[in-house]
């Protein structure tokens, strides 16, 4: 199994501002995640992120509204820019470790 | 495109209940199933299924998959006010990346 932690936990933002979401491992993993979970709805994948590499982003997610930094196996970062009221939701990380695990995810919350 | 489809969306029962949780499913380059349990906001991991006819049991869950059928079960015997929450099925694939049912959401009643 792996333990992850994310920071922050929940957030309350500006319209227009952009927040940074850190995803922290207790091991070496080649493999995360980030998922997008909007109210009421299940979770979406957003981006692959592995070490060394390029994310690479799902259909109708892209680069320039969540830049994703890799910067060694343990740890990854999301950054929503230039927010609005529809990128409300909780954001997790997750890791392949034999399956995925999860964080516990970021409540972000736009004004 | 994968379809990963739950049922029922909600159901309420009363402790000591058994529920089913259904769980059926199109992907390509399957490589395992997975049930999760949602509280709040952290998805934790219950079962990956990967072999047909072969149940997975923990306490009081239990699960099963049926690779011809392609679904999947997740039965929780004498349900307590504790597994209230939101059980989620994703088909993970050989590319790794995971794809969600809408879950299932379960209220127990005291």
């Amino acid at each position: 199994s792996a333990v992850i932690s994310q920071k922050p936990s929940r957030d309350i933002c500006q319209r227009g501002t952009s927040l940074t979401i850190q995803c922290q491992v207790d091991s070496q993993v080649t493999m995360m995640f980030w998922y997008r979970q909007q109210p009421g709805q299940s979770l979406t994948l957003i981006a692959t992120a592995n070490q060394g590499s390029e994310a690479t982003y799902e259909s109708g997610f892209v680069i320039d509204k969540f830049p994703i930094s890799r910067p060694n196996l343990t740890f990854s970062t999301l950054t929503v820019s230039n927010m609005s009221p529809e990128d409300s939701s909780i954001y997790l990380c997750s890791v392949e470790a034999d399956t995925q695990y999860f964080g516990p995810g970021t409540r972000l919350t736009v004004l | 495109e994968d379809k990963v489809v739950q049922s029922p969306l909600s159901l309420v029962v009363h402790e000591g209940d058994t529920v089913t949780l259904n769980c059926s499913y199109e992907v390509t380059n399957f490589r395992s199933l997975l049930w999760y349990k949602q509280e709040k906001k952290a998805p934790t991991f219950l079962f990956m299924l990967t072999s047909s006819g072969i149940e997975k049991k923990s306490g009081r869950l239990s699960s099963i998959l049926d690779k011809k059928e392609l679904f999947s079960i997740l039965n929780i015997t004498a349900t307590q006010t504790g597994d209230s929450a939101v059980y989620l099925c994703a088909v993970d694939r050989n590319d790794y990346k995971l794809s969600f049912g809408a879950g299932t959401t379960v209220t127990v009643r005291a």
